[in-house]
């Protein structure tokens, strides 16, 4: 089954205290990307990349780090977490083909920081 | 100015109901047009493509119009199963970013 898994779906953390959270497609795409969805301001991109080793900044970078080492994973690190990146987080992957720009989602990571 | 701008609603409406949803955009130079549905707390998935010269899934018709920079997604004969946020979606060539609108929350009751 053609999908986009993330892990953890649930992460209760302190500030502080590093976190990993691991993205992974099986669709074979070159393009991944990592979403933070607050209420009131939708769908925000913190990082994207278009293939393996190329990695960009989108709208909200700031606090977080990623990888992409594999075509298939796309991990999303968070140093130093602090309260304010308490957030609903989702990863996405596509393959840009034609005009073809549809995004699958993972299922979501629910993260709080105390 | 928010890039892509929606009304967050939410909007409710009685079973049967036409309803209309708009979008704005701010990006002249965008090239493509989506409305992605997201159930609550669930991933967004794709609905629908907007094609300039509008388009038609079964109830679902979606529209674009350049000169005025908006997005339109009518829903005729509403179901309880349409219940959700509708989020308008832009992708801009020269940023080669998606742009995702904050959504508009439908609830149709019974």
């Amino acid at each position: 089954e053609a999908q986009v898994t993330q892990n953890p779906r649930y992460l209760i953390t302190v500030t502080g205290k590093k976190l990993t959270v691991t993205c992974s497609q099986n669709m074979n795409h070159e393009y991944m990307s990592w979403y933070r969805q607050d209420p009131g301001l939708g769908l925000r991109q913190i990082y994207y990349s278009m293939n393996v080793e190329v990695t960009d900044k989108g709208d909200v970078p700031e606090g977080y780090k990623v990888s992409r080492k594999e075509k298939r994973n796309f991990p999303l690190i968070l140093e130093s977490p602090s309260p304010n990146q308490t957030s609903l987080y989702f990863c996405a992957s596509s393959s840009p083909r034609g005009s073809s720009y549809e995004q699958y989602f993972g299922p979501g990571t629910r993260l709080t920081v105390t | 100015r928010k890039e892509v701008e929606q009304d967050p609603g939410p909007f409710n409406v009685p079973e049967g109901a036409t309803v209309a949803f708009n979008c704005t955009y701010s990006n002249s130079a965008s090239q493509s047009f989506f409305w992605y549905r997201q159930d609550c707390r669930k991933e967004p998935k794709l609905l629908m493509s907007v094609y300039s010269s509008g388009n038609e899934d079964g109830r679902f018709t979606a529209q674009l119009n350049r000169a005025s920079q908006y997005i339109s997604l009518l829903i005729r004969d509403s179901k309880l199963s349409d219940s959700a946020t509708y989020l308008c979606v832009v992708f801009s060539g020269n940023t080669g970013k998606l742009i995702f609108g904050q959504g508009t929350t439908l609830q149709v009751k019974p």
